[in-house]
């Protein structure tokens, strides 16, 4: 069964462009989740997405978006980036609702390099 | 809201010696713990979870970890460590009422040495 998939593998942008990112979950998971991870805030959570729908958002402002298709696919979009948006994002997928009853399976991540 | 904190950013050890990684959390609800490990260039990989139960949990690659509801600390083991253990190794924390959202520490970077 392939795993989490997500693509590109690395970016690099200038500031006050913008990027999409994409993940790919396991065939027949719903939920999409999406982190940011940086060596100065750690690993934080940015949004999930289940069937479509944002179940749950975290503290990042409104140039961080994120979509899912009827497939499951997701994508995360970052407008006017700035340097600060470097970082290291990871997707993860889960069959269900809840974190108590369904493993959550990380990708490898995109690396995002804002110059 | 929930929150976790890793004593430690760095811990080295040899190899074959036990080491002992330390988490609290902080909640006033009931928790879900985690225990992820990242390899270099790698995603997270879960290695062991609390959910309810027996407070000794295990986990692959020998690992184990103890939740403490007292102490509210929920601290990753393992007895005999191997060079491949070298990783950054993430203690999170979870909810009833926060789905799939993890609340992560600050990672404890875990070096083997020979």
């Amino acid at each position: 069964k392939a795993g989490v998939t997500q693509t590109p593998r690395y970016l690099i942008k200038t500031r006050g462009q913008q990027v999409t990112l994409s993940c790919s979950p396991i065939s027949g998971h719903r939920s999409v989740s999406w982190y940011q991870q940086t060596p100065g805030q750690g690993l934080q959570f940015l949004f999930e997405y289940f069937s479509e729908t944002q179940r749950n958002k975290g503290n990042f402002p409104g140039r961080f978006s994120g979509r899912q298709f009827s497939n499951s696919r997701s994508e995360m979009n970052v407008s006017t980036l700035e340097l600060g948006d470097s970082a290291l994002y990871l997707c993860a997928s889960s069959l269900g609702e809840n974190s108590f009853y369904n493993e959550q399976f990380f990708g490898p991540g995109t690396r995002l390099t804002v110059l | 809201a929930q929150s976790v904190t890793q004593l430690d950013s760095q811990v080295p050890v040899f190899e074959e010696a036990p080491v002992e990684l330390r988490c609290n959390y902080s909640s006033s609800v009931s928790v879900y713990l985690f225990w992820y490990v990242q390899y270099p260039n790698q995603g997270l990989q879960l290695l062991l979870k609390y959910l309810s139960g027996s407070t000794l949990v295990k986990g692959i690659n020998g690992f184990e970890a103890e939740f403490n509801k007292s102490q509210t600390s929920f601290h990753l083991r393992k007895p005999s460590v191997h060079i491949s253990d070298t990783a950054e190794y993430f203690c999170a924390v979870s909810t009833q009422a926060a789905g799939n959202k993890l609340t992560f520490g600050g990672g404890t970077r875990v070096l083997v040495k020979p």
